[in-house]
């Protein structure tokens, strides 16, 4: 599966949108890119995938780039209940979900 | 909203004791997995089901630990002798299909002395 490459932490406003990137330059063509966010060592939470059309749902929505090495999860209007780890995972016919160090995403008043 | 329950929440146990993870998956659902989180650490794949054998695990599922589906209900992760090393949090995960997604349940967090 290819490699994915994430900042370390970000920080957000309130109500603002939180704008999270993700690199994965080396993505092959049937590979699925999946978000997954953790809440302080709750399970993890599946936000959204996609493979190369952006995609939107209730959570957020994810802008796949055309050359499909980049991506980015846009949470619209971020609350505190929001920061969390977000994890960018880039996976195709293995079932095991790699995860990386991920985003540490601070949603602040 | 179905989801994927673990029991129990908590465990501590002593050093070489036999351990028991149970987890409820998604009902409808066919690929089943464990995961580990160790505190501060990322998680790690161990081990995935599907039609009652397993499917792929890591190089952490040693011969130490081993999984069932005893029912039509449970999943259960049993460690034999536990170590030190195997304190964690030990989540389990459902998908419908092997490439679909995978939903997590809340957790046990293992705690060996």
């Amino acid at each position: 599966d290819a490699k994915t490459t994430q900042p370390p932490s970000m920080d957000c406003a309130e109500g603002r949108a939180a704008n999270l990137p993700c690199n994965h330059s080396t993505i092959s063509g049937n590979e699925y890119v999946y978000w997954y966010r953790q809440i302080h060592s709750q399970g993890p939470q599946y936000i959204i995938h996609g493979l190369k059309n952006n995609e939107t749902n209730e959570m957020a929505s994810l802008i796949i780039t055309e050359d499909r090495k980049s991506s980015t999860l846009i949470l619209p209007h971020a609350t505190l209940r929001d920061t969390a780890v977000y994890y960018c995972i880039v996976i195709n016919a293995g079932n095991m979900l790699t995860f990386g160090g991920g985003t540490r995403l601070m949603v602040k008043p | 909203e179905p989801e994927v329950t673990q029991t129990p929440s908590h465990q501590v146990t002593q050093m070489g004791q036999e351990v028991i993870l149970r987890c409820v998956p998604i009902s409808n659902h066919l690929y089943f997995y464990w995961y580990r989180q160790i505190l501060g650490q990322k998680v790690e794949f161990l081990v995935s089901f599907y039609n009652n054998e397993i499917s792929e695990k890591s190089e952490i599922f040693d011969d130490q630990f081993s999984v069932e589906r005893p029912d039509g209900s449970n999943f259960t992760l049993k460690i034999r002798s536990t170590k030190l090393e195997d304190s964690a949090m030990y989540f389990c995960a459902s998908g419908r299909q092997g490439l679909e997604t995978q939903y997590f349940g809340p957790g046990t967090r293992l705690l060996v002395l």
